[in-house]
C-alpha cells in the first residue's frame, strides 16, 4: 500500500491553467475507474473535488477537470484563482477494499 | 445537511489506548460505508479503515491491522475507531468520512490523536 505519488508544488498566476500528476500502478490507477482529488485549505477539512476520474460533485465549478492515462491520473485546474490556492490529493481504490492516498501538492497562486 | 463530528482524541501513552467516535447527521447512516482517514501534523492523508453499511465487514490499513477496530452503531448513528497499543507514529489528526459513488465525499473536522510521554 505505497502512497500515490504527486509533485510536491505546482503554480501559475491567476487566469493560467495547472496541472498536477497523480501516479500509481496498474494495481491502483491503472487498474480501476476511481480515482478522486481532494482540496484541502490550512486548517480545513479536504473536500471532494472530481470522483470516478472525471466527475464533478454539484458545487464543484467546471474549472476542476480530471483525466487518466495508464497509472496517472491528473487534475487541471483552468482559470486559476486566488481561492485555488490549497494543497490537492488524489486517492484511487486498490483492490480488495483498500484505499490509497497520494503525496499530496501545494499549489500556489502567483 | 451532512454532518460528521468527531469527538474523543487526546493525548495517550506510547502503547495505550483510545476510542474515538463520530456523530453522523443529516443523512441515512446505514446506508453508507464509513471511514476513517488520518492524517499526521505536516503531512499527507492516509486510509486507515473502512466499514460496510451493515457492519458486517471491516477493511484495515496494513499499520492498523490487528490494533484498530472501525464499529458502527447504526441506531445511534454513530462511527468508532478502538486504538489499542498506540505508537508516536499513530499521532494524527482522525477525519471521520462517508463514502459513496467509489468516493469519499462528506468528511468531519477531525479529531486530533497525540501519542507522547
Amino acid at each position: 500500500q505505497s502512497a500515490l505519488t504527486q509533485p510536491p508544488s505546482a503554480s501559475g498566476s491567476p487566469g493560467q491553467s495547472v496541472t498536477i500528476s497523480c501516479t500509481g500502478t496498474s494495481s491502483d490507477v491503472g487498474g480501476y475507474n476511481h480515482v478522486s482529488w481532494y482540496q484541502q485549505h490550512p486548517g480545513k477539512a479536504p473536500k471532494l473535488m472530481i470522483y470516478e476520474v472525471t466527475k464533478r460533485p454539484s458545487g464543484v465549478p467546471d474549472r476542476f477537470s480530471g483525466s487518466k492515462s495508464g497509472n496517472t491520473a491528473s487534475l487541471t485546474v483552468s482559470g486559476l484563482q486566488a481561492e485555488d490556492e490549497a494543497d490537492y490529493y488524489c486517492a484511487s481504490f486498490a483492490g480488495s477494499r483498500q484505499w490509497v492516498f497520494g503525496t499530496g501538492t501545494k499549489v500556489t497562486v502567483l | 445537511e451532512v454532518q460528521l463530528v468527531e469527538s474523543g482524541g487526546g493525548l495517550v501513552q506510547p502503547g495505550g489506548s483510545l476510542r474515538l467516535s463520530c456523530a453522523a447527521s443529516g443523512f441515512t447512516f446505514s446506508r453508507y460505508w464509513m471511514t476513517w482517514v488520518r492524517q499526521a501534523p505536516g503531512k499527507g492523508l492516509e486510509w486507515v479503515a473502512h466499514v460496510k453499511p451493515d457492519g458486517s465487514e471491516t477493511y484495515y490499513v496494513d499499520s492498523a491491522e490487528g490494533r484498530f477496530t472501525i464499529s458502527r452503531d447504526n441506531a445511534k448513528d454513530s462511527l468508532y475507531l478502538q486504538m489499542s497499543s498506540l505508537r508516536a507514529e499513530d499521532t494524527a489528526v482522525y477525519y471521520c468520512v462517508r463514502h459513496t459513488d467509489w468516493s469519499f465525499d462528506y468528511w468531519g473536522q477531525g479529531t486530533l490523536v497525540t501519542v507522547s510521554s
